[in-house]
């Protein structure tokens, strides 16, 4: 069982290129989120899903983009990087958010 | 709005010695309070919560809605609980994340 998969686990961009952050889990979780970890700042909520065709802004979702197309993708885009984006991003998932959430190991981004 | 504040970014203990890590949360309606952590090269996983109110790991969490926290304690700290620990509100359709505590265990 794979549960939480994000791709890829590290990555460097230079500023103002665009990439996307994949995240696939394999346990039909209906609620998805993405989050950014950076220090003495926790996890911050970008992004969240509650289902296929819904998504909702989180607390920092300026520069980013999601879609959910299918139950088992949330993919999260960054248009035009930016240095302010270097971060740890995690990609989550569960039943919904008032139940256990199940993360993936984490993309590790540096924007030059 | 939803909020979890972790007032203490760094916490240091002896082995033996008791734990307390703080958490206080501010959202109008009914929460549901988590604590996540983080071990070393290791995925973020549940902890424990409010709702289970059992023990896990020889730690314990009491939700105090008079005083909207959500502490986590445990008796008797051992090495392998350094960790990284945040504390988690699910609200309407949200779960929103703390700052985090860094957990240290000294021999």
């Amino acid at each position: 069982n794979a549960g939480v998969t994000q791709t890829p686990k590290f990555q460097v961009l230079k500023t103002g290129q665009s990439m996307t952050l994949q995240c696939a889990q394999d346990m039909n979780h209906e609620y998805m989120s993405w989050y950014r970890q950076d220090p003495g700042m926790g996890l911050r909520l970008i992004h969240y899903s509650v289902g296929a065709g819904i998504t909702d802004q989180g607390e920092v979702p300026n520069g980013y983009n999601v879609s959910r197309s299918t139950t088992e993708d949330f993919p999260l885009r960054l248009l035009s990087a930016a240095p302010s984006q270097t971060s740890v991003y995690f990609c989550a998932s569960s039943y919904s958010s008032h139940r256990e959430a199940f993360f993936g190991q984490g993309t590790r981004l540096t924007v030059v | 709005a939803q909020r979890v504040t972790q007032p203490e970014k760094l916490l240091s203990v002896f082995k033996g010695a008791p734990v307390e890590l703080k958490c206080n949360y501010s959202y109008s309606g009914s929460p549901e309070l988590f604590w996540y952590v983080q071990y070393s090269r290791q995925r973020l996983q549940l902890l424990l919560r409010h709702i289970s109110r059992e023990s896990i790991k020889g730690f314990t969490a009491d939700l105090n809605k008079g005083e909207t926290s959500f502490h986590l304690k445990k008796p008797f700290a051992q090495e392998e609980d350094s960790a990284m620990y945040y504390c988690a509100l699910a609200g309407a359709q949200k779960l929103v994340f703390g700052q985090g505590t860094r957990l240290t265990i000294n021999p």
